[in-house]
């Protein structure tokens, strides 16, 4: 595998059900993110990761938790969604992560998890 | 603050036709801009990026863009469209506050035989 890759590739769930979307970054990168991409709407930013430990939260909803257990992956918990929440989520990652006073350099992108929620 | 606008979210051009995709920022400093595009199923793929440097930048599959500060513009150009161009386009800034990326909302290019 190269790149960054993401599992599921489709998922339908119910309200009720509980799952969770996987990313594995295969460059080496420190930093990682999770995207929400919905329809007519800009990318928004929902987690970073950088250097495992979060440094954003985007006042996302707590039925969306992420995990990082180390810098290579990145794993999004879903629970108790909403049909709102149908989106593509993308995962993301970055050479050098987050440093105060420098701006963000270039994401490398996964081809994200086309989510449905019924 | 920082924002992106993209000007028309459809474009089409006839194949061999000029492409010309618009984004125009606004920041308070010195930003990074980057150019995306995302093919149907797939993640975003950067195309080109302008961190400071030359203002001119060449990026992947025949595009490139040109900052222009006194018009806050980074449009995108290419000058032959090929079939293989239709996709989605997102403009994006980034500033030393180190806050984040900020996406345009995209622009669908369709490419016409």
């Amino acid at each position: 595998e190269t790149g960054v890759t993401q599992t599921p590739r489709h998922l339908v769930m119910g309200m009720t059900n509980k799952k969770s979307l996987k990313c594995e970054q295969h460059l080496g990168h420190n930093a990682m993110y999770w995207y929400k991409q919905s329809a007519k709407k800009p990318l928004e930013l929902m987690f970073v990761y950088n250097f495992k430990e979060q440094t954003e939260n985007n006042s996302v909803p707590s039925r969306f938790s992420p995990e990082c257990p180390n810098s290579s992956h990145l794993f999004l918990h879903l629970h108790t969604l909403q049909p709102e929440d149908s989106a593509l989520y993308l995962c993301a990652s970055s050479q050098d992560g987050v440093q105060r006073g420098a701006p963000w350099d270039e994401q490398f992108f996964g081809p994200g998890t086309r989510l449905t929620v019924l | 603050a920082q924002s992106v606008t993209q000007l028309g979210s459809h474009v089409s051009v006839s194949e061999g036709a000029l492409v010309l995709l618009r984004c125009n920022y606004s920041s308070s400093v010195p930003p990074y801009l980057f150019w995306y595009v995302q093919y149907p199923n797939q993640g975003l793929q950067l195309l080109l990026k302008y961190t400071s440097a030359a203002t001119l930048v060449k990026g992947i599959n025949g595009f490139e863009a040109e900052f222009k500060k006194s018009e806050t513009s980074f449009h995108l150009t290419k000058p032959s469209a090929h079939m293989s161009d239709a996709a989605e386009y997102f403009c994006a800034v980034s500033q030393n506050t180190g806050n984040q990326f900020y996406f345009g909302t995209g622009t669908s290019l369709t490419v016409i035989p």
